[in-house]
């Protein structure tokens, strides 16, 4: 099992350049996350989808869209990214309904825009 | 509103000893469950142990041990016998039973002297 992945590791944009994060898992879990972390600031959640089908906002969606593509892939779009999205980006997956459904995290990716 | 505090940024202790983390939350939730994660250098997530919030006896999962104060809303990480490779951010996570959402404190950076 790979768990859950996340293309790709490093990423470099310019201001007002989009890209697209790409997670998938294969542990067949209902839940997926796409968080950031910040120095000093912990996780922060952007969107979730609670469900194939299903996305809504966290804590800091602004700037950001997902797509819940299938149960397995959960994409996070950057439309115009901004110096303020520098961040590491967390994908993590959950299952729902047994506990203690803790979340498994992608590796990250280490996003920079200049 | 719900939300995780973690007071300490940074905490050091003598290798062999134990240590204690503190986490403290606020839910209206009348169920939830609660998570320690560890982030090493290298920049994955761990999942460590979880404790809910109806369960009886305190989480215990080898050298970790979740010291559960119900009353006090607080959740403890305590790490026995402290070796170097515990060396690394920990972090403590709430899920109200009834959301799909994880909350995560700010974090506690741990430092084992040898």
């Amino acid at each position: 099992n790979a768990g859950v992945t996340q293309t790709p590791k490093f990423q470099v944009l310019k201001t007002g350049q989009s890209m697209t994060l790409q997670c998938a898992q294969d542990m067949n879990h209902n839940s997926m996350y796409w968080y950031r972390q910040d120095p000093g600031m912990g996780l922060r959640l952007i969107y979730y989808s609670a469900s194939e089908g299903t996305t809504d906002k966290g804590e800091v969606p602004n700037g950001y869209n997902v797509s819940r593509l299938n149960k397995r892939e959960f994409s996070l779009r950057l439309e115009s990214a901004a110096p303020s999205q520098t961040s590491v980006y967390f994908c993590a997956s959950s299952a729902r309904d047994t506990t203690p459904y803790e979340q498994y995290f992608g590796p990250g990716t280490r996003l920079t825009v200049t | 509103a719900q939300k995780i505090t973690q007071t300490q940024p940074g905490m050091f202790v003598q290798e062999k000893e134990a240590v204690t983390l503190d986490c403290t939350y606020d839910t209206s939730d009348p169920s939830y469950g609660l998570f320690w994660y560890k982030q090493p250098s290298s920049g994955e997530m761990i999942f460590l142990i979880y404790q809910g919030s109806y369960d009886q006896q305190n989480a215990t999962e080898g050298r970790y041990s979740l010291n559960f104060q119900k009353a006090r809303k607080s959740a403890n990480l305590v790490i026995s016998a402290s070796q170097l490779g515990d060396s690394a951010m920990y972090f403590c996570a709430m899920r109200p039973s009834l959301s799909n959402q994880f909350y995560f404190g700010t974090g506690t950076s741990l430092t084992v002297i040898p």
